[in-house]
């Protein structure tokens, strides 16, 4: 069975502009949650859908957004990208009502 | 809130030496617990799980034992190889509501093997 995939896998981006990330979960996963890893503050949730909802926020500014379609990929997005927003972000997915989450291979983006 | 405490890093062992990385967390009721481990430039791989008290994980001669008592989750390896130097995270699912769970993972300790 196929894994996590994540696109891109780099991304080199300037201030101000906006970025969208994708993820496809493993087949028959319903639920992909986001998780940004920076060097400073280490593993922190984004968001969490299920089902094209989403079922939980992380403490993020509403610049971090995101959403699932019906073939249960997702996508994220920022806008306004900041030098803080540099960062190592990871997509994982599970069953949805099962607690192990399987990581992709994450997107490390670069805000210049 | 909840939370995971894991030993500073970086560990460095020469090879076939035995290792543990300490893992404590604090949660209201009974949380899974999860090591994850990252390989340079990549994600994080599921290494073992434990999902009640004194329930073991194990998994590629990795090991820990989910401690209630003592609120802890140790990994340890009998001999580790140069292969195994990686970041280790441990984790706890915190459940949000319904089904929903949300990993808070500790700080990750590095493990360097040498030959």
């Amino acid at each position: 069975k196929a894994g996590v995939t994540q696109t891109p896998r780099y991304l080199i981006k300037t201030r101000g502009q906006q970025v969208t990330l994708s993820c496809s979960p493993i087949s028959g996963h319903r639920s992909v949650s986001w998780y940004q890893q920076t060097p400073g503050q280490g593993l922190q949730f984004l968001f969490e859908y299920f089902s094209e909802t989403q079922r939980n926020k992380g403490n993020f500014p509403g610049r971090f957004s995101g959403r699932q379609f019906s073939n249960s990929r997702s996508e994220m997005n920022v806008s306004t990208l900041e030098l803080g927003d540099s960062a190592l972000y990871l997509c994982a997915s599970s069953t949805g009502d099962q607690e192990t989450q399987y990581f992709g291979p994450g997107t490390r983006l670069l805000v210049l | 809130g909840n939370s995971v405490t894991q030993m500073e890093g970086p560990v460095t062992l020469s090879e076939e030496a035995f290792l543990t990385i300490n893992c404590t967390y604090t949660a209201t009721g009974y949380p899974s617990l999860f090591w994850y481990v990252q390989y340079p430039g990549e994600g994080l791989q599921l290494l073992l799980k434990a999902t009640k008290a004194d329930d073991k994980g194990s998994n590629k001669g990795f090991e820990a034992t989910y401690r209630k008592e003592t609120t802890s989750f140790h990994l340890e390896k009998g001999s580790v190889q140069v292969s195994d130097s990686a970041v280790y995270f441990c984790a706890l699912s915190d459940p949000v509501r319904d089904s929903s769970y949300k990993l808070i993972f500790g700080s990750g300790t590095r493990l360097l093997v040498r030959p």
